[in-house]
């Protein structure tokens, strides 16, 4: 069971706005940022977003953070087909002075 | 362009230790943090734990009795130890460089590592 608690699942259609949602604690995403990686079927993970809501350079717009209180969402707007991908969220946890993940959302473009 | 390669044994045996290299590459080794991170088949991302430039270390408090990862600077090279493995331990290890504690913006391609007799 991951600290950082995530839908296990999330689907949209070509074009479609779809948001992912990552749920911690006081000591996690309550008091530290929050990253998002995404994983391609077969390839390692990418830093999507840091900070909460920075994107690195040439990853999309299309592709937005936020944080508020204990929790995070990912934002993907303008679906697109090569957007299914696993999402990770990642926040350094106080308590467990240890990097944790989110248990991952399988993102299905229908 | 920074790029990350792992490289070890694909078959361990139980009760065995796990070793493993990351070689960087378009990077300073002496500039950053390095972490290592697994991900059992079908499974989610687990950190393993991450060493300093100047040989400082944190271990993710589960695995910490069992694991030493160490750092060469003369070859651009850091490299993580897994003692006692059992077959929970079979997965796809990750070499990731770090800007801060929770950002890794480069990751290796991953190695799979079998705990098999």
């Amino acid at each position: 069971q991951s600290v950082l608690t995530q839908p296990p699942s999330a689907s949209g259609t070509p074009g479609q706005r779809v948001t992912i949602s990552c749920s911690g604690s006081s000591s996690n995403i309550g008091s530290n940022p929050v990253n998002w990686y995404q994983q391609l079927p077969g390839t390692a993970p990418k830093l999507l977003i840091y900070t909460n809501n920075q994107r690195p350079s040439g990853v999309p717009d299309r592709f937005s953070g936020s944080k508020s209180g204990t929790s995070a969402s990912l934002a993907i707007s303008g679906l697109q087909s090569e957007d299914e991908a696993d999402y990770y969220c990642a926040a350094w946890a106080d308590s467990l002075n240890a990097l944790v993940f989110g248990g991952g959302t399988k993102l299905t473009v229908l | 362009q920074v790029q990350l390669q792992e490289s070890g044994p694909g078959l361990v045996k139980p009760s065995e230790t796990l070793s493993l290299t990351c070689t960087v590459s378009g990077a300073s080794i002496s500039s950053y943090y390095w972490s290592w991170i697994r991900q059992p088949p079908g499974k989610g991302l687990e950190w393993i734990g991450y060493i300093s430039y100047s040989g400082s270390t944190n271990y993710n408090p589960s695995l910490k009795s069992r694991v030493t990862i160490s750092i060469d600077t003369s070859k651009n090279q850091f490299s993580l130890k897994l003692s006692s493995v059992t077959a929970a331990d079979t997965a796809v290890y990750y070499c990731a460089k770090m800007t801060t504690l929770t950002t890794l913006d480069y990751w290796g391609q991953g190695t799979l590592v079998t705990v098999s007799s």
